[in-house]
């Protein structure tokens, strides 16, 4: 079974500062996706970046960017230029590649304030 | 508006109420999901339908009754409820099941008396 693991509950940073959240994953599968997904107070997920396991690149998208690290099974999230509108609970996620019906494997999450 | 909207947003009910909760998708996507977000647990995966056919049950009580008309509309029956039920019930869906991007709602936060 998949697990995932993230290890801090709550972070800030001030505004226009950068900060890394951090997620542990464990799976015996070679290939699949990782997620980082955010909801904000609104209470709707939204996705914020994916990685695919079998690209070594990491994914970026704008102020976000992930460092995956395949081997030692870690996918954390840097987020540069914080802004107020990034306050949220973040969650980290797994999906295999084949055969997982939609099933995403979530972390419990990591509460992120922006302070200005 | 979003691509996912559920209704509605809040639920009180008793333990022995029977009521629905309902998600339609804008989106023209084929598969739909109920997802539950409790607050000592991940969020996890309750059902999934896909063109309007279950294709998974992940071992929930059957006092949650998920129904698809169409591919647009997902409704989730409860009935008979327990305090332990109370949580956010996320929707969401995609093009297709086993494809990564998962559109979801804002859930409806649900709390049993």
């Amino acid at each position: 079974a998949q697990t995932v693991t993230q290890s801090q509950p709550e972070m800030s940073v001030q505004e226009a500062e950068t900060v890394t959240l951090s997620c542990t994953y464990d799976t015996s599968e070679s290939n699949y996706y990782l997620f980082w997904y955010k909801q904000p107070p609104s209470r709707q997920m939204i996705l914020v970046i994916r990685q695919e396991a079998y690209k070594q690149q990491n994914a970026t998208e704008n102020r976000f960017s992930v460092n995956f690290q395949k081997a030692a099974k870690s996918f954390s999230l840097k987020i540069s230029d914080s802004q107020l509108g990034d306050t949220a609970m973040y969650f980290c996620a797994f999906m295999k590649h084949r055969g997982s019906q939609g099933n995403l494997i979530f972390g419990k999450g990591t509460k992120l304030s922006v302070k200005p | 508006e979003t691509g996912v909207t559920q209704t509605p947003r809040h639920l009180v009910m008793g333990m022995t109420n029977k009521k629905s909760l309902k998600c339609e998708q804008h989106l023209g996507h084929n598969a739909m999901y109920w997802y539950k977000q409790s607050a000592k647990k991940p969020l996890e995966l309750m059902f999934v339908y896909s063109l309007e056919e279950r294709v998974e049950n992940n071992s929930v009580p059957s006092r949650f009754s998920p129904e698809c008309p169409n591919s647009s509309h997902l409704f989730l029956h409860l009935h008979t409820l327990q305090p332990e039920d109370s949580a956010l019930y996320l929707c969401a869906s995609s093009q297709e099941t086993g494809l990564e991007k998962l559109f979801f709602g804002s859930g409806t936060q649900l709390s049993v008396l």
